[in-house]
């Protein structure tokens, strides 16, 4: 009964590889989210999707390629994967568009050799 | 562009300590505040959050903060903290009616018994 889940919980890859990280949300809400996490701790949304259609996308490099099959899902998939991708990855989802409290899955740790 | 900014990166104290840990925001218009806790190894939860209304918000666990408008500011307090609110603690914004959940860089908190 898990509100947002991601798989998989740990991801190690080496650089060049490609690799999808999947999310799922059983809560209803229109709106999905893709967060960084780097090594400081520091978090930075990358993409938010509402009702499957793309409504923030920050400067993330085109590498990085969210895909939303319907509402209760968004994935992330990472082509040529860098050094600098490793981090934690945290999916969120939240009722609607606007003003409201997100809530975040468990993160996916990314790291790359 | 708009920050959130968290000034205490790293804070010890002993359990029974009262704690306040500041935020700081840099944005003139109407604003929704949140603060999230991450305990070690899992995801962020909601502490609280202010959309309007009293500036004096409480959540959960006996966490409190207070929205002062005129700095800019949301600190979070707890008037005692226990060895189980080790965790890193983040403040967050979203510009009203918009999408983007603006994090500050974190502040870790050590509670030693």
């Amino acid at each position: 009964d898990t509100a947002v889940s991601q798989t998989p919980k740990y991801l190690v890859t080496q650089m060049g590889n490609d690799k999808s990280i999947k999310c799922e949300q059983n809560l209803g809400h229109d709106t999905m989210y893709w967060y960084k996490q780097d090594s400081k701790k520091f978090l930075k949304i990358m993409f938010s999707y509402n009702n499957k259609e793309l409504i923030i996308n920050e400067t993330v490099p085109n590498r990085f390629s969210p895909k939303s099959p319907d509402k209760a899902h968004l994935n992330l998939h990472i082509n040529s994967l860098e050094l600098g991708d490793s981090a934690v990855y945290f999916c969120a989802s939240t009722p609607d568009r606007g003003d409201n409290e997100q809530f975040f899955g468990p993160g996916t740790r990314l790291t790359v050799l | 562009a708009q920050s959130v900014s968290q000034h205490n990166h790293h804070v010890i104290l002993s359990e029974a300590a009262s704690l306040e840990l500041g935020c700081n925001y840099s944005y003139g218009g109407t604003v929704n505040l949140f603060w999230y806790v991450q305990y070690p190894g899992q995801h962020l939860q909601l502490l609280l959050k202010y959309f309007s209304g009293d500036p004096l918000v409480k959540g959960i666990k006996g966490f409190e903060a207070e929205f002062i408008k005129s700095k800019f500011s949301f600190n979070l307090r707890k008037p005692s903290v226990q060895w189980s609110d080790t965790a890193e603690y983040f403040c967050a914004v979203t510009l009203y009616n918009t999408d983007k959940l603006i994090f500050g860089t974190g502040t870790r908190l050590q509670v030693f018994p």
